[in-house]
């Protein structure tokens, strides 16, 4: 199985701060690549799908890149609403697996 | 994007089997992936496996051979069944699609179900 590593565990960061979020594949996974976003509670919600495309409805703010085993989500200026978990997810090897998640707490 | 409704029993005692459905409604049957999604409370997603329109699965191996899905094409529908639970089984399982309009090398999941949360426990 591919083991995906999201790093860091926890950010705490202000309104109009820029977040980072990094997910490292244990092997090469291309581009398949996704993002989701989760609140407390609710289901989880597709922000962005091979590595870089941005699922319709979703705010410009987010960002996705990279390839092979190393992959970054950038949230250009945090907003109220997405304080949440992220869990990155590899598209193409089965078993499909997901990273343990990065919960973006309010300072 | 799909509206998906999941239903099933919420508590088994262990050796029991888990069993849940899934009703797909506004779109393509056919056109999707469908795909059984686990999340232990307060951890993190577990992909539990696939089904296509025609039958074809794939099945995570960590759930051994456990698991079966099946679908109903009459009332657009998939299954998930999972015998012998246990505590680890304790989970919301949500179902979930992967849209495919032709050649899909990869699965991401744009509609979800609302969420069942299955606890077991003697």
């Amino acid at each position: 199985d591919i083991q995906m590593t999201q790093s860091p565990s926890s950010v705490s960061a202000s309104v109009g701060d820029r977040v980072t979020i990094t997910c490292r594949a244990s092997q090469g996974i291309s581009s398949w690549l996704a993002w989701y976003q989760q609140k407390p509670g609710k289901v989880p919600k597709l922000l962005i799908y091979d590595a870089s495309s941005l699922q319709s409805g979703v705010p410009s703010r987010f960002s996705g890149s990279g390839s092979g085993t190393d992959f970054t989500l950038t949230i250009s200026s945090l907003q109220p609403e997405d304080f949440a978990t992220y869990f990155c997810q590899q598209a193409n090897n089965f078993p499909l697996t997901f990273g343990g998640g990065t919960k973006v707490e309010i300072k | 994007q799909v509206h998906l409704q999941q239903w099933g029993a919420g508590l088994l005692r262990p050796s029991e089997t888990l069993s849940l459905t899934c009703g797909v409604y506004g779109g393509s049957f056919s056109g999707y992936y469908w795909t059984w999604i686990r999340q232990p409370p307060g951890k993190g997603l577990e992909w539990i496996g696939e089904i296509t329109h025609s039958g074809n699965t794939k099945y995570n191996p960590s759930l051994n051979s456990r698991v079966t899905m099946s679908v109903d094409t009459t009332n657009n529908r998939f299954s998930l069944t999972v015998t012998s639970v246990t505590a680890a089984d304790t989970a919301v399982y949500y179902c979930a699609g992967s849209y495919c309009g032709g050649d899909c090398p990869s699965r991401t999941f744009d509609s979800w179900g609302q969420g069942a949360l299955v606890a077991v426990s003697s």
